[in-house]
């Protein structure tokens, strides 16, 4: 069946560091690729996307690339902020079907 | 501002008891979800619900029911609460995307935790 794979935390950052957090996938069809993002006592929410391959999903410095040769979708940002500290899930939706299947999220902790 | 709006925080149950979990949104999207997270396995779909009245099973729903009986509200009912369904319990809507998806965007709310004694 279709599976989110992404790397353990947590992952530990000094600020303006480079971030990268993995993140590869199974699935049949053409699925669609998020990274979610859940800050301290909130719900999840939409970082950014991408539907195809070979697009890029960006937002807040933020970006990943839809790899469809290695079924990756990493994300990545430049310099990493304390702001930015949050457990950062990567999902796909199936093709044709109502079904998100999230990763088991990966804690970002940034230092100051 | 959009909202999904949760009826509790934290949640203290006994076992056996019945419980019920609340959601409602502001925004009149048609779909709404029932997520379970638990550490290091996510978010677990429990049940989806397409319009009033309408529901299909996620990957697990047993022990759980929901009802639907108005659009902007969802509710998650566990008929006889047990100690493993201890956990975060996250609500979710959407609209229908362009592809006629129910999954381009998730509006979530900010979780129940619920512990069963």
């Amino acid at each position: 069946g279709n599976s989110v794979t992404q790397m353990e935390g947590p992952v530990t950052l000094s600020e303006e560091a480079f971030l990268t957090i993995n993140c590869t996938y199974t699935a049949t069809g053409y699925p669609s690729l998020f990274w979610y993002v859940q800050y301290p006592g909130e719900g999840l929410q939409l970082l950014l996307k991408a539907t195809k391959a070979d697009d890029k999903g960006s937002n807040k410095g933020f970006e990943a690339t839809y790899r469809k040769e290695t079924t990756s979708f990493h994300l990545e940002k430049g310099s990493v902020q304390v702001s930015d500290s949050a457990v950062y899930f990567c999902a796909l939706s199936e093709t044709g079907g109502f079904k998100t299947i999230f990763g088991a999220g990966t804690r970002l902790f940034v230092k100051a | 501002d959009v909202k999904v709006t949760q009826s509790s925080r934290y949640l203290v149950k006994r076992t056996g008891e019945k419980v019920f979990l609340e959601c409602v949104q502001d925004m009149d999207h048609e779909n709404m979800f029932w997520y379970r997270q638990d550490p290091g396995l996510g978010l677990r779909l429990i049940y989806f619900s397409y319009d009033v009245k309408m529901k299909e099973k996620g990957d697990i729903p047993e022990g759980y029911s929901v009802s639907r009986e108005k659009k902007e509200r969802f509710s998650l009912i566990l008929e006889s609460a047990s100690t493993n369904q201890t956990s975060m319990y996250l609500c979710a809507s959407s609209l229908w995307g362009d592809r006629g998806s129910p999954n381009e965007k998730l509006f979530f709310g900010s979780g129940t935790q619920l512990s069963v004694l």
